[in-house]
């Protein structure tokens, strides 16, 4: 189990918002360490999606955004797109375990 | 364009050893930490360790060390995961990435290793 704790599934109708939460400790998000989240399509690589909490990559929409508050962070999708069904991951550091690490991840369905 | 390049895929017997690499172009080889990430098919990214190829520092996660070693040769600009002995739960996708600041991109395009009797 990670230490970093996201919901397994998401879903959401095109054109609505979802949001996808990334839970952490003391020793990692708590601790202020920043979060990263990436986009991993079907059957690819992962790509960076949002770093530095709640920064975008250049090519990334303004669909995408970031947030962290305390011991969690959340990615928000607005205007849901077919395009956007993938699988998504936290990432950040902890002090504990003195390396990075992901959360489980987190496959969202548009319906 | 900053790329890194993955060897294609092996197919293994356990007990046999097995080393892959990661080329990268597009930037200064030394000036960024190259991380190794696991994917076991159906499952989440995992994260196994680094190496700073300007000096072959590494450390590993905790879970990983002592099974796999991450080295580089910053003469070909390629840094490599290798297996001394490959189990049967070594099958897995394997990618490389930079880690750029603290976060990971670009991410090569993976690997497949499958262990097999």
């Amino acid at each position: 189990q990670s230490v970093l704790t996201q919901p397994p599934s998401v879903s959401g109708a095109p054109g609505q918002r979802v949001t996808i939460s990334c839970t952490g400790t003391s020793s990692n998000i708590g601790a202020t360490y920043d979060v990263h989240w990436y986009q991993q399509l079907p059957g690819t690589a992962p790509k960076l999606l949002i770093y530095g909490n709640n920064n975008r990559p250049s090519g990334v929409p303004d669909r995408f955004s970031g947030s962290r508050s305390g011991t969690s962070a959340s990615l928000a999708i607005t205007g849901l797109q077919a395009e956007d069904e993938a699988d998504y991951y936290c990432q950040s550091y902890d002090n504990s375990l003195s390396g990075w690490l992901f959360g489980g991840g987190t496959k969202l369905t548009v319906l | 364009e900053v790329q890194l390049e993955q060897s294609g895929a092996e197919v293994k017997k356990p007990g046999e050893s097995l080393r892959l690499s990661c080329k990268v172009s597009g930037y200064t080889f030394i000036n960024s930490w190259i991380i190794w990430v696991r994917q076991v098919p159906g499952r989440g990214l995992e994260y196994m360790g680094r190496i700073d190829p300007s000096d072959s520092y590494t450390n590993y996660s905790p879970a990983f060390r002592g099974h796999v070693t991450i080295s580089s040769d910053k003469s070909i600009s390629t840094a490599y995961l290798e297996w001394r002995s490959l189990k049967a739960s070594d099958t897995a996708i394997y990618y490389c990435a930079r880690e750029d600041m603290n976060y990971f991109d670009p991410w090569g395009q993976g690997t497949l290793v499958t262990v097999s009797s």
